[in-house]
């Protein structure tokens, strides 16, 4: 069993719609984390993180943690076609040593 | 967010040559700094783990004598792939890590990445 599993995809959506992304993880060790928006050729860039559990909303953008569950989640409400991009979610314990372990990432289009 | 520049952006060069990669971390002083490679349609790979001052860590299955880091400054990472091949095209992305407290210090930032093609 992988670290972290996330959705395959892709997913396709049409303008306005909501969408739910999602990671189930293994390792209970895991305290922190995130959500990366990573358009085509570029690197990935910092979208949303959460320390434990609870929920966190920045604009449009929800990100969930339930860590009873080890599940996250994040919500894309109004979803525009620039949100077209692949989302990876990613997290890591606490520690000066820690690395992110990412999903493999899932594909969005919003079509207009 | 932090901002992370990479140079160059793309690079095409001839089998058996030696490429080298800049990272720089362009807001604030980052001790730590990770090199990841990434395939098409696939995930980051981590590759390794630059620590100013002294040796990088690398992965399992990451041959360190063919990827070169170097971490001389608080600002600058190097990463060079020596002898490339064909099979070391790919893409390459920095990131630096925050080494502030609370939950950000846990964040990475990631460069615009490079994109190495070997003929």
């Amino acid at each position: 069993q992988k670290e972290v599993e996330q959705d395959p995809g892709p997913l396709s959506v049409p303008e306005g719609a909501i969408v739910s992304l999602n990671c189930t993880y293994s390792n209970s060790a895991f305290q922190y984390f995130m959500w990366y928006r990573q358009y085509s050729r570029k690197g990935p860039e910092l979208l949303m993180y959460t320390y434990s559990s609870g929920n966190k909303e920045d604009g449009r953008f929800t990100a969930q943690v339930d860590k009873s569950s080890k599940y996250i989640s994040l919500f894309i409400r109004d979803s525009q076609p620039s949100d077209s991009a692949t989302y990876l979610c990613a997290m890591s314990r606490a520690g000066a040593n820690s690395k992110l372990t990412f999903g493999k990432g899932i594909t969005l289009s919003v079509r207009p | 967010g932090a901002v992370v520049s990479q140079h160059p952006s793309w690079v095409i060069c001839k089998s058996g040559t030696s490429v080298k990669i800049e990272c720089r971390s362009l807001d604030f002083q980052a001790t730590t700094m990770f090199w990841y490679r990434q395939f098409p349609k696939q995930s980051l790979m981590l590759m390794a783990t630059s620590n100013e001052g002294s040796k990088a860590t690398y992965e399992q299955g990451v041959e360190k004598d063919k990827f070169l880091i170097n971490h001389a400054s608080l600002t600058l990472s190097t990463l060079t792939v020596t002898s490339a091949h064909p099979e070391d095209s790919s893409f390459y992305i920095c990131s630096v890590r925050n080494s502030g407290r609370g939950p950000l210090g846990e964040t990475q930032y990631f460069g615009p990445g490079t994109r190495l093609l070997v003929l």
